[in-house]
Protein backbone atom coordinates (compact mmCIF):
# COMPACT_ATOMS: atom_id res chain seq x y z
CA UNK A 1 0.00 0.00 0.00
CA UNK A 2 0.95 3.66 -0.46
CA UNK A 3 2.78 5.23 2.31
CA UNK A 4 1.76 8.65 3.79
CA UNK A 5 2.69 11.54 1.40
CA UNK A 6 3.92 14.77 2.32
CA UNK A 7 4.81 17.52 0.52
CA UNK A 8 6.85 19.92 0.00
CA UNK A 9 9.94 17.69 1.55
CA UNK A 10 12.15 20.89 1.68
CA UNK A 11 11.05 24.85 2.76
CA UNK A 12 13.35 27.48 3.90
CA UNK A 13 11.56 31.18 4.10
CA UNK A 14 12.05 33.99 5.59
CA UNK A 15 10.76 34.76 9.29
CA UNK A 16 7.24 36.41 9.22
CA UNK A 17 6.77 34.60 5.76
CA UNK A 18 3.75 32.15 5.62
CA UNK A 19 4.20 28.65 4.55
CA UNK A 20 2.16 25.99 4.66
CA UNK A 21 2.50 21.79 4.19
CA UNK A 22 0.34 19.24 2.80
CA UNK A 23 -0.41 15.33 3.45
CA UNK A 24 -1.85 12.65 2.17
CA UNK A 25 -2.83 10.05 4.40
CA UNK A 26 -3.08 6.59 3.69
CA UNK A 27 -6.50 5.54 1.96
CA UNK A 28 -9.14 4.31 4.49
CA UNK A 29 -7.09 5.78 7.45
CA UNK A 30 -9.53 7.62 9.58
CA UNK A 31 -7.27 9.22 11.99
CA UNK A 32 -4.35 12.08 10.68
CA UNK A 33 -1.91 13.71 13.45
CA UNK A 34 0.54 16.58 12.88
CA UNK A 35 3.79 16.33 14.78
CA UNK A 36 6.81 19.06 14.99
CA UNK A 37 10.63 17.36 16.01
CA UNK A 38 12.49 20.26 16.13
CA UNK A 39 16.29 19.06 16.23
CA UNK A 40 17.51 16.90 18.63
CA UNK A 41 14.21 16.16 20.22
CA UNK A 42 11.44 13.21 20.19
CA UNK A 43 8.29 14.35 17.71
CA UNK A 44 5.55 16.92 19.78
CA UNK A 45 1.95 16.23 18.33
CA UNK A 46 0.17 19.41 17.37
CA UNK A 47 -3.18 18.47 16.18
CA UNK A 48 -4.75 15.18 16.06
CA UNK A 49 -8.11 14.75 13.06
CA UNK A 50 -10.37 11.75 13.41
CA UNK A 51 -11.98 12.16 10.02
CA UNK A 52 -12.16 15.77 9.41
CA UNK A 53 -13.06 16.81 12.92
CA UNK A 54 -10.19 17.85 15.51
CA UNK A 55 -9.79 15.89 18.49
CA UNK A 56 -6.53 17.23 20.14
CA UNK A 57 -5.24 20.52 19.33
CA UNK A 58 -4.13 21.45 22.83
CA UNK A 59 -0.58 21.70 22.14
CA UNK A 60 -1.08 23.25 18.54
CA UNK A 61 0.00 27.52 18.96
CA UNK A 62 -3.35 28.71 17.93
CA UNK A 63 -2.11 32.44 17.06
CA UNK A 64 -0.03 31.40 14.36
CA UNK A 65 -0.48 27.41 13.36
CA UNK A 66 -3.85 26.28 11.91
CA UNK A 67 -4.80 22.75 10.15
CA UNK A 68 -7.87 21.72 8.75
CA UNK A 69 -8.71 18.33 6.93
CA UNK A 70 -10.42 18.18 4.13
CA UNK A 71 -13.60 15.83 3.89
CA UNK A 72 -11.40 13.69 6.10
CA UNK A 73 -8.67 12.51 3.59
CA UNK A 74 -6.13 15.20 3.04
CA UNK A 75 -4.66 17.52 5.35
CA UNK A 76 -2.90 21.00 5.28
CA UNK A 77 -0.84 22.89 8.30
CA UNK A 78 0.21 26.44 8.02
CA UNK A 79 2.28 28.74 10.07
CA UNK A 80 1.80 32.57 9.33
CA UNK A 81 3.75 34.43 10.31
CA UNK A 82 6.98 31.65 10.96
CA UNK A 83 9.40 32.30 13.75
CA UNK A 84 12.84 30.89 14.05
CA UNK A 85 11.64 28.89 16.58
CA UNK A 86 9.57 26.89 14.18
CA UNK A 87 12.28 25.56 12.42
CA UNK A 88 11.75 21.78 12.71
CA UNK A 89 10.55 18.75 10.48
CA UNK A 90 6.74 18.51 10.41
CA UNK A 91 5.42 14.58 10.28
CA UNK A 92 2.31 13.58 9.80
CA UNK A 93 0.96 10.22 10.38
CA UNK A 94 -2.24 8.53 9.93
CA UNK A 95 -3.94 5.11 11.75
CA UNK A 96 -6.34 3.06 10.55
CA UNK A 97 -7.90 2.81 13.84
CA UNK A 98 -10.04 5.20 15.35
CA UNK A 99 -8.64 7.41 18.00
CA UNK A 100 -9.95 6.01 20.87
CA UNK A 101 -9.33 2.32 22.24
CA UNK A 102 -6.88 -0.05 21.61
CA UNK A 103 -4.26 1.43 18.88
CA UNK A 104 -4.28 -2.13 17.24
CA UNK A 105 -3.14 -0.64 13.83
CA UNK A 106 -0.62 1.84 14.69
CA UNK A 107 0.65 4.68 13.18
CA UNK A 108 2.15 5.28 9.94
CA UNK A 109 4.12 8.46 9.35
CA UNK A 110 5.41 10.41 6.05
CA UNK A 111 9.19 11.81 5.49
CA UNK A 112 8.15 14.95 6.80
CA UNK A 113 8.59 18.33 5.85
CA UNK A 114 12.22 19.67 6.88
CA UNK A 115 11.31 23.90 7.52
CA UNK A 116 13.91 26.49 7.94
CA UNK A 117 12.88 29.95 9.33
CA UNK A 118 16.12 32.31 8.40
CA UNK B 1 2.14 14.76 33.80
CA UNK B 2 2.58 12.02 31.68
CA UNK B 3 6.39 11.60 29.79
CA UNK B 4 8.56 9.17 28.41
CA UNK B 5 12.37 9.54 29.37
CA UNK B 6 14.78 7.76 26.97
CA UNK B 7 17.83 7.50 29.66
CA UNK B 8 20.85 7.72 26.84
CA UNK B 9 20.87 10.35 24.72
CA UNK B 10 23.47 8.51 22.65
CA UNK B 11 24.44 5.13 22.64
CA UNK B 12 27.66 4.07 20.81
CA UNK B 13 28.38 0.18 20.38
CA UNK B 14 30.69 -2.24 18.20
CA UNK B 15 29.13 -4.22 15.15
CA UNK B 16 27.93 -7.50 16.46
CA UNK B 17 27.66 -6.36 20.03
CA UNK B 18 24.76 -6.83 22.05
CA UNK B 19 22.57 -3.52 22.78
CA UNK B 20 20.09 -2.25 25.19
CA UNK B 21 18.66 1.07 25.08
CA UNK B 22 16.35 1.92 27.89
CA UNK B 23 12.34 3.67 28.04
CA UNK B 24 11.10 4.50 31.30
CA UNK B 25 7.20 6.00 31.18
CA UNK B 26 4.94 7.75 34.32
CA UNK B 27 1.57 7.10 34.06
CA UNK B 28 -0.80 5.88 36.10
CA UNK B 29 -3.68 4.98 33.26
CA UNK B 30 -3.02 2.15 30.84
CA UNK B 31 -0.66 2.43 28.12
CA UNK B 32 0.36 1.09 25.05
CA UNK B 33 4.33 1.18 24.13
CA UNK B 34 5.47 1.78 21.07
CA UNK B 35 9.58 1.43 19.52
CA UNK B 36 10.19 3.78 16.51
CA UNK B 37 13.61 4.15 14.18
CA UNK B 38 13.86 6.83 12.27
CA UNK B 39 16.75 7.02 9.36
CA UNK B 40 18.66 10.08 8.21
CA UNK B 41 15.94 12.39 6.33
CA UNK B 42 13.11 10.07 6.67
CA UNK B 43 9.89 9.39 8.97
CA UNK B 44 9.49 7.12 11.70
CA UNK B 45 9.22 3.60 11.14
CA UNK B 46 7.82 1.03 13.20
CA UNK B 47 9.45 -1.57 15.44
CA UNK B 48 7.13 -2.89 17.76
CA UNK B 49 4.00 -2.43 20.13
CA UNK B 50 2.92 -3.42 23.20
CA UNK B 51 -1.05 -3.28 23.43
CA UNK B 52 -1.79 -6.10 25.93
CA UNK B 53 -0.63 -10.10 26.28
CA UNK B 54 2.79 -11.00 26.47
CA UNK B 55 4.89 -8.44 27.80
CA UNK B 56 8.08 -9.94 25.60
CA UNK B 57 7.44 -8.69 22.62
CA UNK B 58 9.45 -8.98 18.78
CA UNK B 59 10.07 -6.47 16.12
CA UNK B 60 11.31 -6.11 12.83
CA UNK B 61 14.60 -6.17 11.97
CA UNK B 62 15.89 -8.62 14.95
CA UNK B 63 14.61 -6.05 17.83
CA UNK B 64 12.87 -7.12 21.20
CA UNK B 65 11.79 -5.37 24.02
CA UNK B 66 10.32 -6.23 27.46
CA UNK B 67 7.04 -4.33 29.04
CA UNK B 68 7.93 -4.53 32.93
CA UNK B 69 4.64 -2.91 34.92
CA UNK B 70 6.32 -2.41 38.22
CA UNK B 71 8.84 -0.97 36.46
CA UNK B 72 7.37 1.45 34.12
CA UNK B 73 10.15 0.75 31.97
CA UNK B 74 9.94 -0.57 28.00
CA UNK B 75 13.76 -1.52 27.28
CA UNK B 76 14.40 -2.13 23.65
CA UNK B 77 17.37 -5.15 23.05
CA UNK B 78 18.84 -6.88 20.10
CA UNK B 79 21.37 -9.21 21.12
CA UNK B 80 24.17 -8.59 17.89
CA UNK B 81 24.18 -5.33 15.95
CA UNK B 82 24.73 -4.53 12.64
CA UNK B 83 26.79 -1.38 10.63
CA UNK B 84 22.52 -0.65 9.28
CA UNK B 85 21.16 -0.55 12.78
CA UNK B 86 22.83 2.66 13.61
CA UNK B 87 19.74 5.76 13.63
CA UNK B 88 18.11 7.17 16.01
CA UNK B 89 15.38 5.05 17.75
CA UNK B 90 11.83 6.65 19.60
CA UNK B 91 9.83 5.24 22.26
CA UNK B 92 6.83 6.35 22.49
CA UNK B 93 3.78 5.94 25.01
CA UNK B 94 0.07 5.92 23.83
CA UNK B 95 -1.84 7.66 26.51
CA UNK B 96 -6.20 7.95 26.65
CA UNK B 97 -6.50 11.05 27.94
CA UNK B 98 -9.61 11.07 29.47
CA UNK B 99 -10.38 14.89 29.36
CA UNK B 100 -10.02 15.03 26.13
CA UNK B 101 -13.00 12.45 25.62
CA UNK B 102 -10.73 9.55 25.77
CA UNK B 103 -8.67 9.75 22.86
CA UNK B 104 -5.36 8.54 22.87
CA UNK B 105 -2.28 10.83 22.38
CA UNK B 106 0.98 9.65 21.32
CA UNK B 107 3.71 11.05 23.31
CA UNK B 108 7.63 10.17 22.36
CA UNK B 109 10.29 10.31 24.37
CA UNK B 110 13.52 12.61 23.37
CA UNK B 111 15.21 9.83 21.39
CA UNK B 112 18.65 7.42 21.67
CA UNK B 113 21.06 7.79 18.85
CA UNK B 114 22.26 3.94 18.64
CA UNK B 115 26.06 4.80 16.39
CA UNK B 116 27.62 0.79 15.34
CA UNK B 117 31.01 1.05 14.79
CA UNK B 118 33.31 -1.64 12.63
Amino acid sequence: EAGVAQSPRYKIIEKRQSVAFWCNPISGHATLYWYQQILGQGPKLLIQFQNNGVVDDSQLPKDRFSAERLKGVDSTLKIQPAKLEDSAVYLCASSLGRATGIPNYGYTFGSGTRLTVV
Amino acid sequence: AQSVTQLDSQVPVFEEAPVELRCNYSSSVSVYLFWYVQYPNQGLQLLLKYLSGSTLVKGINGFEAEFNKSQTSFHLRKPSVHISDTAEYFCAVTLQLMFSGGYNKLIFGAGTRLAVHP
